[in-house]
């Protein structure tokens, strides 16, 4: 079972340019989320979806787009990359309502914009 | 605000000592987490925690909750190396969205 695959594991940016974070779960999952992972910070939420079609904010969005097409695959756009957002990504999926859910996390993609 | 806080940021323990990492949350709360972290790779899932006095072990490492304190504990009990790693604890909130805390890097030291 490959569980959340996130691509691609390293990329560097230049400022301003713009690129697609991908991930894709397999285990049919409602819920998908991005989390950006900063020293001393913690992960903090960017963008989540509760299914296909819908998505929402989260604590730190901006400079982020998301959409949600299927339930498999939930990409994180980065419209003009800066150096704030130099960091760790991590894309998640859980499942709704279950007494015992948990999040299930890819591997991280560790972006680099210079 | 919804907040999660632990403490300590940073441990570093002997071999074979006992130690316990807390987690304050601001507010109610249905799930408690526990991930582990190892440097470069992504958040192991250690445990959940559903209701008041919930209590989940799995060999050094019990995990503890008390709503009413909205208080988590994560006890080590004779710390060896391979538990050297970061901890996070996370809550949900009452919806599927996480907040985590900024986690506990443990440093185990023979």
């Amino acid at each position: 079972n490959a569980g959340v695959t996130q691509t691609p594991k390293f990329q560097v940016l230049k400022t301003g340019q713009s690129m697609t974070l991908q991930c894709a779960q397999d285990m049919n999952h409602e819920y998908m989320s991005w989390y950006r992972q900063d020293p001393g910070m913690g992960l903090r939420l960017i963008h989540y979806s509760v299914g296909a079609g819908i998505t929402d904010q989260g604590e730190v969005p901006n400079g982020y787009n998301v959409s949600r097409s299927t339930t498999e695959d939930f990409p994180l756009r980065l419209l003009s990359a800066a150096p704030s957002q130099t960091s760790v990504y991590f894309c998640a999926s859980s499942y709704r309502g279950a007494s015992t859910t948990e999040a299930f996390f890819g591997q991280g993609t560790r972006l680099t914009v210079v | 605000e919804l907040k999660v806080e632990q403490n300590p940021l940073f441990l570093s323990m002997q071999e074979g000592k006992n130690y316990t990492i807390y987690c304050n949350y601001s507010t109610t709360s249905d799930r408690l987490y526990w991930y582990r972290q190892d440097p470069g790779k992504s958040l192991e899932s250690l445990f959940v925690l559903l209701s008041n006095g919930a209590v989940k072990q799995e060999g050094r490492l019990m995990a503890s909750l008390d709503t009413k304190a909205r208080l988590s504990t994560l006890h080590i009990t004779a710390a060896v190396h391979d538990l050297s790693a970061t901890y996070f604890c996370a809550s949900n909130f009452g919806n599927e969205k996480l907040t985590f805390g900024t986690g506990t890097r443990l440093t185990i030291i023979p």
